[in-house]
């Protein structure tokens, strides 16, 4: 298996921009994880999905931030516009199972380093 | 407030050396607990988690950690550190009964002298 893909893996853009993160889960996985990675704040889960339906958002920082999950292979997470503070790492992590247990292991992508100037 | 806190940032051990890393909690029940090891420019691995049981669990890549109850920790170990461990480690936590949500420590960077 190919594991998480996330696309593109760098991104660098000009403040007031759209960005545009993309996410392929592993196959017949069905919950779904975006987190954002900074030195000052760490590991922050933003929001997730189970069978394509969002279950808490409650992580988005604000407006500005929006995910989707369209289908069971695909999910993107987009910035618009774009601000400097938003620069991050941004991973996104699936499993195949529901509930607290989807955690027992999640399996991360590479991230996308987003860097707003 | 519900916090997990890793109070080294950064710890340096020769190769060879054991290790410790810390982590702590702050919750009001035992919350299921994980180990999560980065390699640069890389995503997540989990090392090792423990839900209920025999508090001394085992990972991989010869790592083990213990939970105690006690002192609201799960501190990670591993006898003879290899060059290769050299990364960033995470604990996290799902608490019991509630949210789905998986917090992290800020992480600690582990460095392995030659």
């Amino acid at each position: 298996d190919a594991g998480v893909i996330q696309s593109p893996r760098h991104e660098v853009t000009e403040m007031g921009q759209e960005v545009t993160l993309r996410c392929k889960p592993i196959s017949g996985h069905n919950s779904l994880f975006w987190y954002r990675q900074t030195m000052m704040r760490g590991l922050e889960l933003l929001i997730y999905f189970n069978n394509n339906v969002p279950i808490d958002d409650s992580g988005m920082p604000e407006d500005r931030f929006s995910a989707k999950m369209p289908n069971a292979s695909f999910s993107t997470l987009k910035i618009q516009p774009s601000e400097p503070r938003d620069s991050a790492v941004y991973f996104c992590a699936s499993n195949k199972i529901q509930g607290v247990r989807a955690n027992e292991k999640l399996f991360f992508g590479s991230g996308t380093q987003l860097s707003v100037l | 407030a519900q916090s997990v806190t890793q109070p080294d940032i950064h710890i340096t051990v020769s190769e060879g050396a054991s290790l410790e890393l810390r982590c702590n909690y702050s919750y009001g029940a035992t919350p299921y607990l994980f180990w999560y090891v980065q390699s640069p420019g890389q995503g997540l691995q989990l090392l090792l988690k423990y839900f209920s049981g025999d508090t001394l669990v085992q990972g991989i890549k010869g790592f083990e950690a213990e939970f105690k109850r006690s002192q609201s920790s799960f501190n990670l170990r591993k006898p003879s550190v290899h060059w290769s461990d050299a990364a960033e480690y995470f604990c996290a936590v799902v608490l019991q009964g509630g949210s789905e949500k998986l917090v992290f420590g800020k992480g600690t960077k582990l460095t392995v002298n030659p």
